[in-house]
This record gives structure tokens, C-alpha cells and sequence, in this order.
């Protein structure tokens, strides 16, 4: 069965510094994958996801992610992080053939961005 | 109006009321799902709806009863919960078609159980 691992729960940095947060799945032939943002107390919101097509994908908020399918990971950067980007991120993965499309969470990483 | 609305927001109950959560898609998908989000925990996946018929019950306790009249709404039924259900509930929505498994989520409704 498929699954997310996301390898760090916590991420501290400060502000205007690089972030990176990692995720990795377990190997499958085919896979949709994506970041969700959950701010406090709110729902998940999409970030970013790779279908298909390039392997660098650009989200909101000046996100972005690269689809590594020979290390089976799709890690999360932003080159300059703000202070409201402080949220919990999760990665999820479908693995298209195996779960008709059902989506597979991370347990989350908690980023803060301290001044 | 948002994609998903859940109502109420905040909900405080004791153990032995009955209430119920209140989850609206207005993007026309025809799955809708709840989870559970608890402190430090990972999401937990309670229910699926697909096309209006319950497809996945991931051995919830009988307290939590969903209920989805139609492709745009969904409900969860809760009677003498404990504690320990004190959490974030979430609902999403999915078009089946698109068979990404993308969801779309709506703000949650905080549950509390004295």
C-alpha cells in the first residue's frame, strides 16, 4: 500500500531564510502528488500538485516543488519565507492504478518562521 | 460562496447531547469525505461517500453517524460522545472523474466534549 513520509515535524527558521520541507512516498509506477497548507484554525488548502508534465512545479504563494520519481520524493522549497507562512504542511500522494485516485497524507510538518 | 462550507464552526457539547455537523459543496463533485484531525495526530480518514452511497467506514465508533442526502451535502450525526472525540473535524469534497484524488477542504468545525 502506498504511503507518505514526511521526514521532518517541526522546521524552525527565520525569517527571509530558505526552507525546505521533505517528503518521500514508497515507490509506485504512477502517482499524483501534493501540498496542502493548513494555517490555525483552518481547513487544508492546496498549495501546489504534480500530474504529469515537468517535474518542477510552482504553486501559490511563491512555493514550489520537484517531483523526483528515482528518489521517490517531492520536497517542498521557498527561497525566502514570511513570517504568515506559518503553517502545518502536509504532502499527499494517489497512487493512480492501485487506489482508484484515494489520497494518501503525511503527518504533517509544523513550519515557523520566527522575526 | 466558498467551495466547501462546514457549519458550525465551533461546537461545544457534553457527553450526552446529540448534535450534528454541517458540511456544502457547491463545486459539483460527486464524492464527500470526512476526517478527523486531533491534536498531534495525523488525519484520520472516518468516512467516504461516492455518489451518495457509503464506500468507506474506517471502524469509526457507532457515536459518529454520517448522513449524505444528496451529492452536496453531508452530515455527521454525533450522540453521546467522550473526550477523547474533542477535535477538528474536516470535510472535502471530490470529483470522482478527475480520478487525481485531489480534495478540496473546508474550514473544519472545532468540536469540544465536556
Amino acid at each position: 500500500a502506498q504511503s507518505v513520509t514526511q521526514l521532518d515535524s517541526q522546521v524552525p527558521v527565520f525569517e527571509e531564510a530558505p526552507v525546505e520541507l521533505r517528503c518521500n512516498y514508497s515507490s509506485s509506477v504512477s502517482v499524483y502528488l501534493f501540498w496542502y497548507v493548513q494555517y490555525p484554525n483552518q481547513g487544508l488548502q492546496l498549495l501546489l500538485k504534480y500530474l504529469s508534465g515537468s517535474t518542477l512545479v510552482k504553486g501559490i504563494n511563491g512555493f514550489e516543488a520537484e517531483f523526483n520519481k528515482s528518489q521517490t520524493s517531492f520536497h517542498l522549497r521557498k527561497p525566502s519565507v514570511h513570517i504568515s507562512d506559518t503553517a502545518e504542511y502536509f504532502c499527499a500522494v494517489s497512487d493512480v492504478y492501485n487506489q482508484g485516485g484515494k489520497l494518501i497524507f503525511g503527518q504533517g510538518t509544523e513550519l515557523s518562521v520566527k522575526p | 460562496e466558498t467551495g466547501v462550507t462546514q457549519t458550525p464552526r465551533h461546537l461545544v457539547m457534553g457527553m450526552t447531547n446529540k448534535k450534528s455537523l454541517k458540511c456544502e459543496q457547491h463545486l459539483g463533485h460527486n464524492a464527500m469525505y470526512w476526517y478527523k484531525q486531533s491534536a498531534k495526530k495525523p488525519l484520520e480518514l472516518m468516512f467516504v461517500y461516492s455518489l451518495e452511497e457509503r464506500v468507506e467506514n474506517n471502524s469509526v465508533p457507532s457515536r459518529f453517524s454520517p448522513e449524505c442526502p444528496n451529492s452536496s451535502h453531508l452530515f455527521l450525526h454525533l450522540h453521546t460522545l467522550q473526550p477523547e472525540d474533542s477535535a477538528l473535524y474536516l470535510c472535502a469534497s471530490s470529483q470522482l472523474a478527475a480520478n487525481t484524488g485531489e480534495l478540496f477542504f473546508g474550514e473544519g468545525s472545532r468540536l469540544t466534549v465536556l
